[in-house]
């Protein structure tokens, strides 16, 4: 079956600037996770969706990030008046269902380039 | 707060070759998972194996086993008969049995197979 898409693949944006990045998960998974990858920080957590349970929220850096998860499914993660230090990759990941150790399958990730 | 630590920031083999990446981290759960992901030139995050640290058993997925040590809190992977295709980051990550599922991951090592 189709894994996790992300859009886009790539963005570059000015600073100042709103970017919206999209995940779309494997279909069925009922959690799922934006992780931020960069070179001075490595991989790191940043927000968490179960069902309907409220988001885990703990990891986002700053209030200029925000994400939400339309009907259980799409997941579109925000930044508001992006900074350089914003430049990175993003990557979403699902799992099946609210278990322990469960498997995160990981899309491509958006690469985003802040002028 | 857990932590990873790969002490490895690049190794390089030849094909054909057995390699061992290094692990460790620092928890005070008794229940966890630990994970190794591949993530080649393309971004994508592959899941490599998965060890559950109830299990005694060391895990293994073909070429691949880990040497799980959880009294000195290593994990530790092996690839045997490395591949041109075994090129890649590897990840080790870290993920509590209970809570949020978030994974925490370590720096990464780069890997290369030589032909």
């Amino acid at each position: 079956g189709a894994g996790v898409s992300q859009s886009p693949s790539n963005k570059v944006t000015e600073k100042g600037k709103d970017v919206e990045l999209r995940c779309d998960p494997i279909s069925g998974h009922t959690a799922l996770y934006w992780y931020r990858q960069s070179l001075g920080q490595g991989l790191e957590f940043l927000i968490y969706f179960q069902g309907n349970s409220a988001p885990d929220k703990s990891g986002l850096p700053s209030d200029r990030f925000s994400a939400e998860r339309t009907g259980g499914s799409v997941s579109t993660l925000t930044i508001q008046r992006t900074q350089q230090e914003d430049s990175a990759v993003y990557l979403c990941a699902s799992s099946k269902r609210r278990g322990e150790g469960e498997t995160q399958y990981f899309g491509p990730g958006t690469r985003l380039l802040v002028l | 707060a857990q932590t990873v630590t790969q002490s490895q920031p690049e190794m390089s083999v030849q094909e054909a070759e057995t390699v061992t990446l290094s692990c460790t981290y620092d928890t005070s759960e008794s229940n966890y998972y630990l994970f190794w992901y591949k993530q080649p030139p393309s971004r994508q995050m592959i899941l490599v194996i998965r060890q559950e640290a109830y299990k005694q058993q060391n895990a293994t997925e073909n070429r691949f086993s880990v040497n799980f040590q959880k009294a000195a809190k290593s994990f530790s992977l092996k690839i045997s008969d490395s591949q041109l295709g075994d090129t890649a980051m590897y990840f080790c990550a870290f993920m509590k049995g209970m809570g949020a599922q978030k994974l925490v991951f370590g720096q990464g090592t780069r890997l290369t197979i030589n032909p």
